[in-house]
């Protein structure tokens, strides 16, 4: 119950296309749904973050759609450029725990 | 502002010996946290401390692993014994204390891990 799931593993995109990535949870306790955007040897950097009480967060070229009734939530990318390529994680948190839920990963690559 | 900072950045322990990892939140934060993340997979918590205190160890294995949060110092996570599975990057993160002493969904910040080769 406590897992996040998160697919494609991996997803190829032309430059200047959308990018989208899916999430999916069970428990319904999670209040806070971050996304991560990692680059090889770096850590996990915050991109954009979502709580249940909206449908849709837009953050320049990212945003996240979530939906509370199918407990799924999913980050695009619009007019993704080669500087995305990396791996993103969504992951979730616990209302009033402080642990964050990762997802598997998805690597992306965005060909020019 | 520094971010969270960690040492060693690349660690090499044969069978048997000990890893310290350490870490250093952010300025003004008080919540530390440790994440695993095996070889193409995502990241796995391990614990949640905040000064003097672990709050939260579910994600720690039973044996050869502890975790500190001194009142002064880095945070070190200490691994006793490594066996080649210890194999993996570690990673801290941070995040500001909330309102009555809880993390009220602020950020967490990461810092750039930690990464352990078990020769």
């Amino acid at each position: 119950q406590q897992q996040v799931k998160q697919s494609p593993q991996s997803l190829i995109v032309q430059k200047g296309g959308i990018s989208i990535i899916n999430c999916a949870y069970e428990n319904t306790a999670f209040d806070y749904f971050p996304w991560y955007q990692q680059f090889p040897g770096k850590g996990p950097a915050l991109l954009i973050a979502i709580r249940p009480d909206v449908s849709e967060k837009k953050e320049g070229r990212f945003t996240i759609s979530f939906n509370k009734s199918a407990k799924q939530f999913s980050l695009h990318i619009m007019d993704s450029q080669p500087g995305d390529s990396a791996t993103y994680f969504c992951a979730a948190r616990n209302q009033g725990a402080q642990k964050l839920v990762f997802g598997q990963g998805t690597r992306l690559t965005i060909n020019p | 502002n520094a971010g969270v900072m960690q040492n060693p950045r690349h660690l090499v322990r044969r069978r048997g010996q000990e890893a310290r990892l350490r870490c250093s939140p952010m300025k003004g934060h008080s919540h530390v946290y440790w994440y695993r993340q095996l070889p193409e997979e995502g990241l796995k918590f391990m614990v949640y401390l905040q000064k003097e205190n672990i709050i939260d160890e579910s994600g720690m294995p039973k044996e050869r692993f502890s975790a500190e949060f001194p009142k002064e110092g880095p945070s070190i996570l200490r691994i006793q014994q490594v066996v080649r599975g210890d194999s993996a990057a570690y990673f801290c993160a941070s995040s500001p204390k909330g309102r009555a002493g809880r993390n009220s969904g602020n950020t967490t910040y990461f810092g750039e891990g930690s990464g352990l080769t078990v020769v």
